[in-house]
C-alpha cells in the first residue's frame, strides 16, 4: 500500500512569508508526528497528534508554528513569518498508534529554504 | 527525559568488514529503542527495535543490536559490510508511553570497496 506522502517535496521561500507543509499518513493511522531535521543533525520532535488533537505540541519551537489535523487524517504544518533558521527538512510520520513499540513510518520529507 | 549519544558521526570501513555503530542512551524510564537508516532523498526506513522482549535484536540486511542495561548502549552491528549499506544511520529512543522518538546525532557509514 502508499507510505506516508508529504508535499511538495521542495519549497523556497522568502524571509517573512507564510508556508505550509501537507503529510498525508497511511490510511487507518491514528497516530501522526512531525519532526524537523537540519542539516548534520538527527530529526527533532515537533508535535503529535492523536487522531484530531495534539497530543503532545512540546517541540514547536515558537508560536509562529502551528500544525492541525482536522480530520485525523491529512495534517498540515503552518509556519509564519518565516525565519532563515526555519530552513530544515520537516519530517512527517505515522503509525497505527501512539504506543512506543508500534513503528513510526516516515515520508520523504520536505526540504524548505527560507532565503 | 531520554536522549541518545552516537559516537562518531563517520565510520568508514572496507566491503566484507564488521560494521560496528554505537549508541549509548540515557533514560529515566525503561526504554525502547530504535536504528534507523537514511538513504540519500530518501525516508527514514526502521532497521530493528528493541521493546524489552529479548537483549539480541535482529533486522533487516543483515543487521542486529544488543540491549545492554549495564552499559546503557545499544550499539549496532553487521558482521560484513556491504555497498548498499552506505547511508546514514540513527539511533532513537523513547520512552513506555511511546509518542515522540528522540534521535541522535546520526552516523554516516561509508564502504570501501
Amino acid at each position: 500500500g502508499a507510505g506516508v506522502s508529504q508535499t511538495p517535496s521542495n519549497k523556497v521561500t522568502e524571509k517573512g512569508k507564510y508556508v505550509e507543509l501537507r503529510c498525508d499518513p497511511i490510511s487507518g493511522h491514528t497516530a501522526l508526528y512531525w519532526y524537523r531535521q537540519s542539516l548534520g543533525q538527527g530529526p527533532e520532535f515537533l508535535i503529535y497528534f492523536q487522531g484530531t488533537g495534539a497530543a503532545d505540541d512540546s517541540g514547536l519551537p515558537n508560536d509562529r508554528f502551528f500544525a492541525v489535523r482536522p480530520e485525523g487524517s491529512v495534517s498540515t504544518l503552518k509556519i509564519q513569518r518565516t525565519e532563515r533558521g526555519d530552513s530544515a527538512v520537516y519530517l512527517c510520520a505515522s503509525s497505527l498508534s501512539g504506543t512506543g513499540v508500534t513503528e513510526q513510518f516516515f515520508g520523504p520529507g520536505t526540504r524548505l529554504t527560507v532565503l | 527525559a531520554q536522549s541518545v549519544t552516537q559516537l562518531g558521526s563517520h565510520v568508514s570501513v572496507s566491503e566484507g568488514a564488521l560494521v560496528l555503530l554505537r549508541c549509548n542512551y540515557s533514560s529515566s524510564v525503561p526504554p525502547y529503542l530504535f536504528w534507523y537508516v537514511q538513504y540519500p532523498n530518501q525516508g527514514l526506513q526502521l532497521l530493528l527495535k528493541y521493546t524489552s522482549a529479548a537483549t539480541l535484536v535482529k533486522g533487516i540486511n543483515g543487521f542486529e543490536a544488543e540491549f545492554k542495561k549495564s552499559e546503557t548502549s545499544f550499539h549496532l552491528t553487521k558482521p560484513s559490510a556491504h555497498m548498499s549499506d552506505a547511508a546514514e544511520y540513527f539511533c532513537a529512543v523513547t520512552g513506555s508511553s511511546g509518542d515522540k522518538l528522540t534521535f541522535g546525532t546520526g552516523t554516516r557509514l561509508a564502504v570501501r570497496p
